[in-house]
């Protein structure tokens, strides 16, 4: 069980909006940054979000990224079907002096 | 384009040592902008960070595999390695080498190999 806690899965249907959460602490998220991976089927996962809300160069604006206390949110605006994917929430936890994964989310566009 | 390339035998013995090297190639190895990181990944589980290298070979290890692992770099090679010893199947895992930004607390890895299943079995 991981210290990020995700809903292991969201759906929604073709241009709809999904949230994903990460649930964390004050060893973590708190007082690190927090960043978003995306992982294709059968493929390295792909950075998504850094530091907390920012983009990486061709990353579309329909994925965003916020951050409050402890908890991270991940949004994801006109869902399409190449968004079908796991989705992990990683930072640095100071308590376990290491960088951490969340459980996972997996969207599924109806 | 920086790329990275795993390496090395994708199956290992009970109580032997899992090795990996990680090629680098569009890159140098030297480059003050990285961090050189260990990821894997169990089949059906998501990732985990098991530890990373600084060109000057500063490391950093999970603390829960910290008596088993190390990883070295070669810089003459453009690699960064991986040895896990005493294996057992809990070691089984896609095993992803990649690029970590800034320093080995940061959580964006943004560049990564294709990864290399291993598995640990009789």
């Amino acid at each position: 069980q991981s210290v990020l806690t995700q809903p292991p899965s969201v759906s929604a249907a073709p241009g709809q909006k999904v949230t994903i959460s990460c649930s964390g602490s004050n060893s973590n998220i708190e007082h690190n940054y927090v960043t978003w991976y995306q992982q294709l089927p059968g493929t390295a996962p792909k950075v998504l979000i850094y530091d907390n809300n920012k983009r990486p160069s061709g990353i579309p604006d329909r994925f965003s990224g916020s951050k409050s206390g402890t908890s991270a949110t991940l949004g994801i605006t006109g869902l399409q079907t190449g968004d079908e994917a796991d989705y992990y929430c990683v930072t640095w936890d100071s308590s376990l002096s290491a960088v951490i994964f969340g459980g996972g989310t997996k969207v599924t566009v109806l | 384009q920086l790329q990275l390339q795993e390496s090395g035998p994708g199956l290992v013995k009970p109580s032997e040592t899992l090795s990996l090297t990680c090629t680098v190639s569009g890159a140098s190895i030297s480059s003050s902008s990285y961090y050189w990181g260990w990821i894997r990944q169990p089949p059906g589980k998501g990732p985990e960070w098991i530890g990373s290298i600084y060109y000057l070979g500063n490391t950093h290890y999970i603390p829960s595999l910290k008596s088993r692992l190390t990883i070295s770099v070669d810089t003459s090679k453009n690699q960064f390695s991986l040895k896990l010893r005493s294996a057992t199947a809990a070691d089984t895992a896609v095993y992803y080498c990649a690029t970590q930004r800034d320093y080995y607390g940061s959580g964006i890895f943004d560049y990564w190999g294709q990864g290399t299943l291993v598995t640990v079995s009789s």
